[in-house]
């Protein structure tokens, strides 16, 4: 069991720029998440999905795109990077029956946008 | 919307002390799951404890233990006998319960975040 694996571990993209976070779990998790970490502002959530086929937006949008096609991947897409896109990047599942409410993190994405 | 807040930037402690971090967080819902992470320098994201608002009892993992204060919104982690492994950045997350005991898809709201370091 691999858990939440993300991919790259690291990345340095130029303004402008387009690239894919990659994000896979292997527990059958219906629930994936993505959240950006900055310094002093904790996790934000950026969209969500609750299952294959269905997403939504969080609280910090703007900027990326998602999609899931399937249970196991939920990539995150910056279109065209942005400075303010630099931070370091996180997928989580969990599951979705009554009171799981453990989120299952994966290892992180630092990302830097010159 | 919920929000969380964490008001001391860092904090330290010498080894084998006790520590408490704070934590308050604003909200209208009545059902929620209250949570903390620790984030040592690997980045991974660890479980700490969690406290489900409908228990009055305040959770214990171990050396790790909270005050829970639901009329004052109010979330401590208390840290006891520190050890140098416990040196991390802290977050304190909320997160709403649906219906029949469900979670939110999974939606979390966390607060900004204590660096504790624990000295030798």
């Amino acid at each position: 069991n691999a858990g939440v694996t993300q991919t790259p571990k690291f990345q340095v993209l130029k303004t402008g720029q387009s690239m894919t976070l990659q994000c896979a779990q292997d527990m059958n998790h219906e629930y994936m998440s993505w959240y950006r970490q900055d310094p002093g502002m904790g996790l934000r959530l950026i969209h969500y999905s609750v299952g294959a086929g269905i997403t939504d937006q969080g609280e910090v949008p703007n900027g990326y795109n998602v999609s899931r096609s399937t249970t196991e991947d939920f990539p995150l897409r910056l279109l065209s990077a942005a400075p303010s896109q630099t931070s370091v990047y996180f997928c989580a599942s969990s599951y979705s029956w009554r009171g799981a409410y453990e989120q299952y993190f994966g290892p992180g994405t630092r990302l830097t946008v010159t | 919307a919920q929000t969380v807040t964490q008001s001391q930037p860092e904090m330290s402690v010498q080894e084998a002390e006790t520590v408490t971090l704070s934590c308050t967080y604003d909200t209208s819902e009545s059902n929620y799951y209250l949570f903390w992470y620790k984030q040592p320098p690997s980045r991974q994201m660890i479980l700490v404890i969690r406290q489900e608002a409908y228990k009055q009892q305040n959770a214990t993992e171990n050396r790790f233990s909270v005050n829970f204060q639901k009329a004052a919104k109010s979330f401590c982690l208390k840290i006891s006998d520190s050890q140098l492994g416990d040196t991390a950045m802290y977050f304190c997350a909320f997160m709403k319960q649906t219906g029949a005991g469900g979670t939110s898809y999974g939606k979390l709201t966390f607060g900004q975040g204590t660096i504790l370091t624990v000295h030798p």
